[in-house]
């Protein structure tokens, strides 16, 4: 997972309430990807980030905001417009957009109560 | 539209044999293509990617995969699987759209399982 953090690891949210996942990088990547994993799923594209103050929606981005403000960090809001929020989320970053291999975060597991 | 297929949702296999996990996959133009490897409750840890170039690529752990453009298929292999390989495994592609490479597409994922 080296050099890509998220936190918290576990969140629980009520229903109605807005989240924040923090993501931060130090390899001086300039992409940066969310994906939310479930079971048999694999992994759906939910915004991506080319370059600071720049993000493009991605498959699955309704519910969902981002901002980049730094190069470092690309924070995710899951809001309370996303029908069914509970998954696990993962944040990745690449040197640059497109096919440059992309490292990964741990993870956070978000589970709506 | 563009996919990746993983056929296999689980695969079984002995330790000291040898291991495949399979994938196709429907994109345009000439993908780059990428295996990874997750296991539970972690981000996903890259092994191997293919380019261009010799159609077998070596990656981490002793993992391999061949790259078969007429079948459209990556499959990756290992030729003695250990009991610490057992993990989830996923193929990604980018598609090359005009010059371009596109964002990775996700296979849904096999469930590698070695037994001792």
């Amino acid at each position: 997972d080296g050099g890509i953090t998220q936190s918290p690891k576990y969140l629980f949210r009520k229903e109605g309430q807005n989240v924040t996942l923090s993501c931060e990088q130090n390899l001086n990547h300039d992409a940066m990807y969310w994906y939310r994993q479930d079971p048999g799923q694999g992994l759906r594209l939910i915004y991506y980030s080319q370059i600071v103050n720049d993000f493009q929606k991605g498959d699955i981005a309704e519910g969902y905001s981002v901002s980049r403000e730094k190069k470092e960090s690309f924070p995710l809001t899951v809001t309370s417009a996303q029908k069914n929020p509970t998954a696990f989320y993962l944040c990745a970053s690449s040197i640059v957009l497109g096919g440059d291999t992309q490292y990964f975060g741990p993870g956070t597991r978000l589970t709506v109560l | 539209a563009q996919s990746v297929a993983q056929p296999e949702d689980q695969v079984n296999v002995a330790e000291g044999n040898p291991l495949t996990v399979k994938c196709t996959y429907s994109v345009s133009g000439n993908p780059y293509l990428f295996w990874y490897v997750q296991y539970p409750n972690r981000g996903l840890q890259f092994l191997l990617k293919y380019i261009t170039g010799d159609n077998l690529v070596k990656g981490s752990y002793g993992f391999e995969a061949e790259f078969n453009k007429s079948q459209t298929s990556f499959h990756l292999k290992k030729p003695s699987a250990l009991v610490s390989d057992s993990a989830l495994y996923f193929c990604a592609v980018s598609p090359n759209y005009g010059g371009s490479q596109g964002n990775l597409i996700f296979g849904k994922g096999t469930k590698l399982s070695v037994k001792p």
